[in-house]
Protein backbone atom coordinates (compact mmCIF):
# COMPACT_ATOMS: atom_id res chain seq x y z
CA UNK A 1 0.00 0.00 0.00
CA UNK A 2 0.83 3.53 -0.02
CA UNK A 3 2.35 5.58 3.06
CA UNK A 4 4.38 8.79 3.86
CA UNK A 5 6.83 8.95 6.55
CA UNK A 6 7.81 12.46 7.07
CA UNK A 7 9.92 14.23 10.20
CA UNK A 8 8.60 14.44 13.32
CA UNK A 9 8.38 17.90 15.11
CA UNK A 10 7.81 20.24 16.24
CA UNK A 11 10.75 22.15 14.62
CA UNK A 12 11.60 24.99 16.08
CA UNK A 13 14.10 27.67 14.08
CA UNK A 14 15.60 31.52 14.46
CA UNK A 15 14.14 33.81 11.20
CA UNK A 16 16.42 33.96 8.53
CA UNK A 17 17.31 29.49 9.50
CA UNK A 18 17.45 27.13 6.84
CA UNK A 19 14.79 24.30 6.89
CA UNK A 20 14.68 20.93 6.02
CA UNK A 21 11.83 19.10 6.46
CA UNK A 22 12.26 15.36 5.49
CA UNK A 23 9.65 13.32 3.81
CA UNK A 24 9.90 9.69 2.09
CA UNK A 25 7.43 7.05 0.46
CA UNK A 26 6.25 3.78 -0.40
CA UNK A 27 3.78 3.33 -3.60
CA UNK A 28 3.25 1.29 -6.20
CA UNK A 29 3.78 2.83 -9.95
CA UNK A 30 4.65 6.63 -10.24
CA UNK A 31 2.38 8.72 -7.55
CA UNK A 32 2.88 12.20 -7.72
CA UNK A 33 4.47 14.18 -4.29
CA UNK A 34 2.81 17.24 -2.94
CA UNK A 35 3.78 19.50 0.07
CA UNK A 36 -0.09 20.93 1.89
CA UNK A 37 0.26 23.97 4.76
CA UNK A 38 -1.89 24.67 7.03
CA UNK A 39 -1.39 28.16 8.81
CA UNK A 40 -3.21 28.36 11.84
CA UNK A 41 -6.76 28.61 11.99
CA UNK A 42 -6.75 28.46 7.99
CA UNK A 43 -7.51 25.38 5.96
CA UNK A 44 -4.82 23.46 4.01
CA UNK A 45 -3.47 24.80 0.81
CA UNK A 46 -0.91 23.25 -1.74
CA UNK A 47 2.39 24.17 -1.63
CA UNK A 48 4.31 22.78 -4.31
CA UNK A 49 3.92 19.40 -6.05
CA UNK A 50 6.10 17.41 -8.40
CA UNK A 51 4.54 14.64 -10.67
CA UNK A 52 7.70 12.93 -11.77
CA UNK A 53 11.03 12.05 -11.09
CA UNK A 54 13.83 14.63 -10.84
CA UNK A 55 11.13 17.29 -11.02
CA UNK A 56 11.05 20.23 -8.61
CA UNK A 57 7.95 22.05 -7.44
CA UNK A 58 9.01 25.28 -6.26
CA UNK A 59 6.59 28.41 -4.31
CA UNK A 60 7.01 30.95 -1.86
CA UNK A 61 10.75 29.89 -1.71
CA UNK A 62 9.99 25.87 -0.87
CA UNK A 63 11.54 23.62 -2.81
CA UNK A 64 11.16 19.75 -2.81
CA UNK A 65 13.00 17.40 -5.36
CA UNK A 66 11.55 14.16 -6.64
CA UNK A 67 14.34 11.54 -5.72
CA UNK A 68 13.08 7.85 -7.37
CA UNK A 69 16.46 7.17 -6.26
CA UNK A 70 15.55 7.71 -2.74
CA UNK A 71 11.41 7.61 -2.51
CA UNK A 72 12.06 11.01 -1.33
CA UNK A 73 10.57 14.86 -1.33
CA UNK A 74 12.24 16.86 1.49
CA UNK A 75 10.88 20.29 1.97
CA UNK A 76 13.66 23.07 1.75
CA UNK A 77 13.43 26.90 2.36
CA UNK A 78 16.94 28.81 2.39
CA UNK A 79 15.80 31.60 5.30
CA UNK A 80 12.33 30.92 6.90
CA UNK A 81 10.21 33.91 8.29
CA UNK A 82 7.82 34.46 10.68
CA UNK A 83 5.16 34.29 8.57
CA UNK A 84 6.19 30.47 7.87
CA UNK A 85 5.02 29.09 11.46
CA UNK A 86 2.45 26.63 10.23
CA UNK A 87 2.10 22.74 9.61
CA UNK A 88 3.52 21.00 6.45
CA UNK A 89 1.88 18.09 5.12
CA UNK A 90 3.79 15.70 2.68
CA UNK A 91 1.13 13.72 0.64
CA UNK A 92 1.29 11.27 -2.41
CA UNK A 93 -1.03 10.62 -5.37
CA UNK A 94 -0.88 7.73 -7.58
CA UNK A 95 -1.99 8.08 -11.07
CA UNK A 96 -4.13 6.56 -13.40
CA UNK A 97 -6.94 8.04 -11.37
CA UNK A 98 -8.62 11.00 -9.53
CA UNK A 99 -7.27 8.90 -6.69
CA UNK A 100 -7.13 10.32 -3.13
CA UNK A 101 -3.74 11.67 -1.74
CA UNK A 102 -2.01 9.62 1.77
CA UNK A 103 -0.64 12.05 3.91
CA UNK A 104 1.97 12.18 5.96
CA UNK A 105 1.32 13.21 9.81
CA UNK A 106 2.15 16.61 9.97
CA UNK A 107 5.54 18.45 10.99
CA UNK A 108 4.48 21.94 12.62
CA UNK A 109 6.93 24.42 12.20
CA UNK A 110 7.93 27.55 14.81
CA UNK A 111 9.63 30.23 13.53
CA UNK A 112 11.02 32.92 16.26
CA UNK A 113 12.54 36.06 15.83
CA UNK B 1 -18.80 29.08 -5.73
CA UNK B 2 -15.09 30.45 -5.02
CA UNK B 3 -13.79 27.81 -3.10
CA UNK B 4 -14.73 24.23 -0.90
CA UNK B 5 -17.55 25.41 1.71
CA UNK B 6 -18.16 23.37 4.46
CA UNK B 7 -21.33 23.70 7.14
CA UNK B 8 -21.76 23.76 10.04
CA UNK B 9 -18.12 25.15 11.02
CA UNK B 10 -18.36 24.20 14.66
CA UNK B 11 -20.39 21.33 16.00
CA UNK B 12 -20.49 20.15 19.54
CA UNK B 13 -23.04 17.37 20.31
CA UNK B 14 -23.67 15.03 22.96
CA UNK B 15 -22.92 11.05 22.50
CA UNK B 16 -25.32 8.66 20.83
CA UNK B 17 -26.50 11.42 18.77
CA UNK B 18 -26.72 12.00 14.95
CA UNK B 19 -24.47 14.50 12.96
CA UNK B 20 -24.76 15.51 9.47
CA UNK B 21 -21.69 17.64 7.80
CA UNK B 22 -21.87 19.33 4.71
CA UNK B 23 -19.70 20.07 1.79
CA UNK B 24 -20.04 22.32 -1.33
CA UNK B 25 -17.71 21.30 -3.50
CA UNK B 26 -15.98 24.03 -6.04
CA UNK B 27 -18.03 24.53 -8.88
CA UNK B 28 -17.63 22.03 -11.71
CA UNK B 29 -15.52 19.76 -9.74
CA UNK B 30 -16.30 16.03 -10.18
CA UNK B 31 -14.07 14.27 -7.35
CA UNK B 32 -14.96 15.19 -3.79
CA UNK B 33 -12.93 13.50 -0.82
CA UNK B 34 -13.61 13.92 2.91
CA UNK B 35 -10.92 13.54 5.68
CA UNK B 36 -10.91 13.41 9.21
CA UNK B 37 -7.79 14.76 11.25
CA UNK B 38 -7.57 14.22 14.96
CA UNK B 39 -5.75 15.81 17.49
CA UNK B 40 -2.19 15.34 16.88
CA UNK B 41 -3.11 12.96 14.36
CA UNK B 42 -2.45 13.19 10.11
CA UNK B 43 -4.82 13.16 7.57
CA UNK B 44 -6.94 10.24 7.70
CA UNK B 45 -8.41 8.97 4.23
CA UNK B 46 -12.35 8.42 4.69
CA UNK B 47 -14.37 8.41 1.41
CA UNK B 48 -14.15 9.18 -2.63
CA UNK B 49 -16.98 10.52 -4.81
CA UNK B 50 -16.38 10.59 -8.59
CA UNK B 51 -19.97 12.33 -9.07
CA UNK B 52 -22.41 10.41 -7.47
CA UNK B 53 -20.49 7.66 -7.00
CA UNK B 54 -18.04 6.04 -4.20
CA UNK B 55 -15.49 4.38 -6.11
CA UNK B 56 -13.62 4.61 -2.65
CA UNK B 57 -15.15 4.27 1.10
CA UNK B 58 -12.19 1.76 2.28
CA UNK B 59 -11.44 4.95 4.88
CA UNK B 60 -14.78 4.74 6.50
CA UNK B 61 -14.27 3.95 10.45
CA UNK B 62 -17.21 2.08 11.16
CA UNK B 63 -20.75 1.08 10.00
CA UNK B 64 -22.02 4.68 11.71
CA UNK B 65 -19.97 6.62 9.09
CA UNK B 66 -21.92 7.12 5.92
CA UNK B 67 -21.62 9.98 2.90
CA UNK B 68 -24.16 10.33 0.01
CA UNK B 69 -23.36 13.22 -2.78
CA UNK B 70 -26.62 14.31 -5.24
CA UNK B 71 -26.04 16.15 -7.68
CA UNK B 72 -22.58 15.33 -8.63
CA UNK B 73 -22.37 18.68 -6.34
CA UNK B 74 -23.07 18.86 -2.44
CA UNK B 75 -22.02 15.77 -0.28
CA UNK B 76 -23.55 14.73 3.46
CA UNK B 77 -21.56 12.74 5.63
CA UNK B 78 -23.58 11.50 8.70
CA UNK B 79 -22.11 9.56 11.90
CA UNK B 80 -24.56 7.67 13.76
CA UNK B 81 -24.85 7.29 17.53
CA UNK B 82 -21.61 9.90 18.03
CA UNK B 83 -19.51 8.65 20.27
CA UNK B 84 -16.00 10.81 21.70
CA UNK B 85 -13.71 9.06 19.78
CA UNK B 86 -15.39 10.96 16.38
CA UNK B 87 -14.05 14.21 17.79
CA UNK B 88 -12.10 15.60 14.96
CA UNK B 89 -11.96 18.14 12.13
CA UNK B 90 -13.52 16.78 9.12
CA UNK B 91 -12.14 18.25 5.86
CA UNK B 92 -13.73 17.87 3.01
CA UNK B 93 -11.66 18.55 -0.97
CA UNK B 94 -12.68 18.67 -4.50
CA UNK B 95 -11.03 18.52 -7.75
CA UNK B 96 -11.39 18.22 -11.43
CA UNK B 97 -11.65 14.77 -12.38
CA UNK B 98 -8.19 13.55 -13.34
CA UNK B 99 -5.46 12.91 -11.05
CA UNK B 100 -3.15 15.70 -12.76
CA UNK B 101 -5.80 18.33 -10.98
CA UNK B 102 -5.65 19.62 -7.58
CA UNK B 103 -7.05 19.20 -5.09
CA UNK B 104 -8.44 21.54 -2.72
CA UNK B 105 -8.98 21.84 0.82
CA UNK B 106 -12.33 23.50 2.87
CA UNK B 107 -11.62 24.82 6.26
CA UNK B 108 -13.31 22.06 8.39
CA UNK B 109 -15.93 20.95 10.25
CA UNK B 110 -14.88 20.70 13.94
CA UNK B 111 -16.90 18.39 15.34
CA UNK B 112 -16.84 17.68 19.33
CA UNK B 113 -18.61 14.98 21.15
CA UNK B 114 -19.44 15.35 25.11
Amino acid sequence: GNSVTQMEGPVTLSEEAFLTINCTYTATGYPSLFWYVQYPGEGLQLLLKATKADDKGSNKGFEATYRKETTSFHLEKGSVQVSDSAVYFCALRNTGTASKLTFGTGTRLQVTL
Amino acid sequence: GAGVSQSPSNKVTEKGKDVELRCDPISGHTALYWYRQSLGQGLEFLIYFQGNSAPDKSGLPSDRFSAERTGGSVSTLTIQRTQQEDSAVYLCASSRGTERNTIYFGEGSWLTVV
